[in-house]
């Protein structure tokens, strides 16, 4: 089975701009989280999809929103970038069917913000 | 509100000795699972291991061994025999049944391993 994948892997922007990233998880898996990592906050959970809905947020400005379409596959966005905002953003699956079910992770998105 | 606590921000070993990685959540809940998680460089987490609330039992995978106390809120995490493919950054991490959980893994700051040959 193939893994979470996420696309683009590596992407630098300015301040003020948005920015889209891509996830899609592994096949069969209905929901999607995503996290923020950096240095100084670690892990930050962000969102959670399932079934093209938002069921879960964590504790992040609205300037970061999700969507999920009807394949599963998820798109975050990050508008009016910030330097803070650079970051490692991962995505992760699974099937949905409890809150503890084992989340598999892809490989992430590193932005930069210049 | 939940928490995990991984107080040990680096460990560097020699190859061959076994290091012990230390995690101790905070949880109202009285069902909740934990995990362990692996961040080589490239970044990627990778699964390890999950365990209920509801099962003290020890596990042991291959050289990794884990060690769930739940009446001190620990779950260590033990690698016997360290090689070098080892270094990376290990993270505990909980989740719980609560409706305001879907999706949500409350991870620790994570442990640095540094396996020199």
């Amino acid at each position: 089975k193939a893994g979470v994948t996420q696309t683009p892997r590596y992407l630098i922007k300015t301040r003020g701009q948005q920015v889209t990233l891509s996830c899609s998880p592994i096949s069969g898996h209905r929901s999607v989280s995503w996290y923020q990592q950096t240095p100084g906050q670690g892990l930050q959970f962000l969102f959670e999809y399932f079934s093209e809905t938002q069921r879960n947020k964590g504790n992040f400005p609205g300037r970061f929103s999700g969507r999920q379409f009807s394949n599963s596959r998820s798109e975050m966005n990050v508008s009016t970038l910030e330097l803070g905002d650079s970051a490692l953003y991962l995505c992760a699956s699974n099937p949905g069917q409890t809150s503890t079910d084992t989340q598999y992770f892809g490989p992430g998105t590193r932005l930069t913000v210049l | 509100a939940q928490k995990v606590t991984q107080a040990q921000t680096e460990i560097s070993v020699v190859e061959k000795e076994d290091v012990t990685l230390d995690c101790v959540y905070e949880t109202r809940d009285t069902t909740y699972y934990l995990f362990w998680y692996k961040q080589p460089p490239s970044g990627e987490l990778v699964f390890l291991i999950r365990r209920n609330s509801f099962d003290e039992q020890n596990e042991i995978s291959g050289r990794y061994s884990w060690n769930f106390q739940k009446s001190t809120s620990s779950f260590n995490f033990t690698i016997t025999a360290s090689q070098v493919v080892d270094s990376a950054v290990y993270f505990c991490a909980l989740s719980s049944v609560t409706t305001d959980s879907w999706g949500k893994l409350q991870f620790g700051a994570g442990t640095q391993v540094v396996v020199t040959p």
